[in-house]
């Protein structure tokens, strides 16, 4: 299976910050990467998918790039919504899934 | 609206099978573009994949390698329902587990939208 690596594990920010977070497969995934926002008792929520595409609803502060093996979530302007922990996915329908290991944003 | 609801046992005890069923609405599991997954989270922990589905033939299945020998999904189309058992539980298989919509087609794997999740507890 597909191993992906998330880095940091925690975050600490200011509300306003711009912030980064990374995450590297263990092989080539092209684009098939998205990106989960969690919060505390509830369901992931899907933010990105195919590496750069914005779901529907969710806010443009939110974006993300990258292929192959290493790809990134940035948010532009991080908002009090946005505390929460972060999940990578990579995808392929014919094969297995997997999640990275969570980034935790903290004020 | 699409939605997924999963249900199943809040207790089991260690060695038992588990069986969780996945009811959906909103959309067909007759349609081959889209399938549904199980994924699950132990307390304080990440998110752990666990298999997916797109029909019930063997090469439209997929489940994480470690957890393979334990795991058996399926799909009822007449009842919209998506079917996961894991055998031998053990208390480290404690955790929430949610179901969620595999989107995208072909070329896809996102989750949207998922289910609330049912914890589940193995203790003797």
């Amino acid at each position: 299976d597909i191993q992906m690596t998330q880095v940091p594990s925690t975050l600490s920010a200011f509300v306003g910050d711009r912030v980064t977070v990374t995450c590297r497969a263990s092989q080539s995934i092209n684009s098939w990467l998205a990106w989960y926002q969690q919060k505390p008792g509830k369901a992931p929520k899907l933010l990105i998918y195919k590496a750069s595409t914005l779901q529907s609803g969710v806010p443009p502060r939110f974006s993300g790039s990258g292929s192959g093996t290493e790809f990134t979530l940035t948010i532009s302007g991080l908002q009090p919504d946005d505390f929460a922990t972060y999940y990578c996915q990579q995808y392929n329908r014919y094969r297995a899934f997997s999640f990275g290991g969570g980034t935790k944003v903290e004020i | 609206q699409v939605t997924l609801r999963e249900s199943g046992p809040v207790l089991v005890k260690p060695t038992e099978t588990l069986t969780l069923t996945c009811t959906v609405s909103g959309f067909s599991l007759s349609n081959p573009d889209i399938g549904v997954t199980w994924i699950r989270q132990p307390p304080g922990k990440a998110l752990e994949w666990l298999a997916h589905i797109f029909s019930n033939a063997n090469d439209k299945k997929s489940y994480s390698a470690s957890l393979k020998t334990r795991l058996t999904i399926y799909q009822v189309t007449s009842t919209s329902q998506v079917v996961l058992t894991m055998t031998n539980m053990d208390p480290a298989d404690t955790a929430t587990y949610f179901c969620a919509r595999v989107e995208g087609g072909d070329a896809g794997g996102w989750l949207d939208p998922w289910g609330q999740g049912t914890l589940v507890t193995v203790l003797s």
